[in-house]
């Protein structure tokens, strides 16, 4: 039972490059999420889906896209990398709905974008 | 959307002294408040959450406190460790609504 998987771990870009970073859950969760983390901004959700066939946006979208390719993989694509999206990024997934309970997080990606 | 604000930003103690983080959350039909703690290089990990249908929940040396008519909630952690250290993230969400929102975060040192 691996929980949730991320890849890459680490990134290096150059600015207008592309890259799709990907997850994946085994825990049959509903719901999937996108953060990054910055020094002193906490984990800003980026996008999220709540189901199978569905996304929302979070608090910071621009320049992201997502897909959720069936229930266990959402992947998040960076189309054209610009300096400021150099962060670290969290998938998370959760059950969600009326059981709202804990979210289990991957163990990170770090881009950087040069 | 939910806006979680966080203080304090960085909080250092003494092994064994109390620490309390607080968080007030914007949107009144919030009803689940969960914290997360962030070992360094490591992922975030809940340590307890609380519902809103409670006002205090404990375990062990931590405990969360919920006041909604403020609209805020704290995070106790007593006789703490150096092994406490770390930084705590506060989250508010609605339980049929799958947005989840963090606070800024809190990096908590304790000094042996």
């Amino acid at each position: 039972n691996a929980g949730v998987t991320q890849t890459p771990k680490f990134q290096v870009l150059k600015t207008g490059q592309s890259m799709t970073l990907q997850c994946a859950q085994d825990m049959n969760h509903n719901s999937m999420y996108w953060y990054r983390q910055d020094p002193g901004m906490g984990l800003r959700l980026i996008y999220y889906s709540a189901s199978e066939g569905t996304t929302d946006k979070g608090e910071v979208p621009n320049g992201y896209n997502v897909s959720r390719l069936n229930k266990r993989e959402f992947s998040l694509r960076l189309e054209s990398a610009a300096p400021s999206q150099t962060s670290v990024y969290f998938c998370a997934s959760k059950q969600g709905g009326a059981l709202n309970t804990e979210a289990f997080f991957g163990q990170g990606t770090r881009l950087t974008v040069v | 959307g939910e806006n979680v604000e966080q203080h304090p930003s960085t909080l250092s103690v003494q092994e064994g002294d109390s620490a309390v983080i607080k968080c007030t959350y914007s949107d009144s039909a919030s009803n689940y408040f969960p914290w997360y703690k962030q070992e360094l290089g490591k992922r975030p990990q809940l340590i307890i959450d609380i519902r809103s249908n409670v006002g205090e929940k404990k375990d062990q040396r931590i405990a969360v406190t919920l006041n909604k008519t403020a609209k805020h909630f704290s995070l106790h952690i007593t006789e703490t460790q150096p092994e406490d250290s770390a930084v705590y993230f506060c989250a508010a969400s609605l339980y049929n609504n799958n947005d989840m929102r963090f606070g800024a975060g809190t990096r908590l040192t304790v000094k042996p």
